[in-house]
């Protein structure tokens, strides 16, 4: 069973650049969720994606942008970069359909750094 | 509002010591309840999860959580520390709608340090 993977490790872009993210789900997922772990926070929920349609959105601006494949596959877009998207990113999948909440896996996270 | 609280920032114990990390959750129905573990430049790693049932829960690398309703908390605990438990603990609640959008909301998070 493969896990959650993304790329890159590690990212620098100036102010004003795009940026993009990118995520494999773990075999057998359908869901791809992805979080913005700012330096000594608590990771934030930024959006999830299923069947290729945003599926729920926490408090980030519309420069924050994704996709989802038709494999499971994802991207996460960041448009004119500030200070502030300095961070980690984090990519969970979970397989949506079951009771209760979807467990979701996380992959280990793509630093960005913005200067 | 939905959110969870992890009241200690640091905390340093030394090695073979007990270790109790404490989590305050905020959430209108019954709470699924997860800690996690970040080593530095890591991702998350799931140590236990609270769904339903017994509400003492075991985890991995000797964690346990007691899920309190009375108290809204979900402490960490673990009756003998080891170096290699030095790093940052998360404590999460699950949000959403069955079978559809979910996330998790996690605590600011605690930085364990382990002396030897």
């Amino acid at each position: 069973e493969t896990g959650v993977t993304q790329s890159p490790t590690h990212l620098i872009k100036t102010r004003g650049q795009q940026v993009t993210l990118r995520c494999s789900s773990q075999s057998g997922h359908n869901t791809v969720s992805w979080y913005q772990q700012a330096l000594g926070q608590g990771p934030q929920f930024i959006f999830q994606y299923y069947r290729e349609e945003e599926n729920g959105r926490g408090n980030f601006p519309p420069r924050f942008s994704g996709l989802q494949f038709p494999n499971y596959s994802s991207e996460l877009n960041v448009n004119a970069l500030e200070l502030d998207d300095s961070a980690l990113y984090l990519c969970a999948s979970s397989l949506v359909g079951g009771i209760g909440f979807n467990e979701q896996f996380f992959g280990p996270g793509t630093r960005l750094t913005v200067l | 509002a939905q959110s969870v609280t992890q009241p200690d920032i640091h905390i340093t114990v030394s090695e073979g010591a007990s270790l109790e990390l404490r989590c305050n959750y905020s959430y209108g129905a019954t709470p699924y309840l997860f800690w996690y573990v970040q080593s530095p430049g890591q991702g998350l790693q799931l140590l236990l999860k609270y769904f339903s049932g017994d509400t003492l829960v075991q985890g991995i690398k000797g964690f346990e959580a007691e899920f309190k309703r009375s108290q809204s908390s979900f402490n960490l605990r673990k009756p003998s520390v080891h170096w290699s438990d030095a790093a940052e603990y998360f404590c999460a609640v699950g949000a959403g709608v069955s079978g559809g959008y979910n996330k998790l909301i996690f605590g600011a998070g605690t930085r364990l340090a382990v002396h030897p």
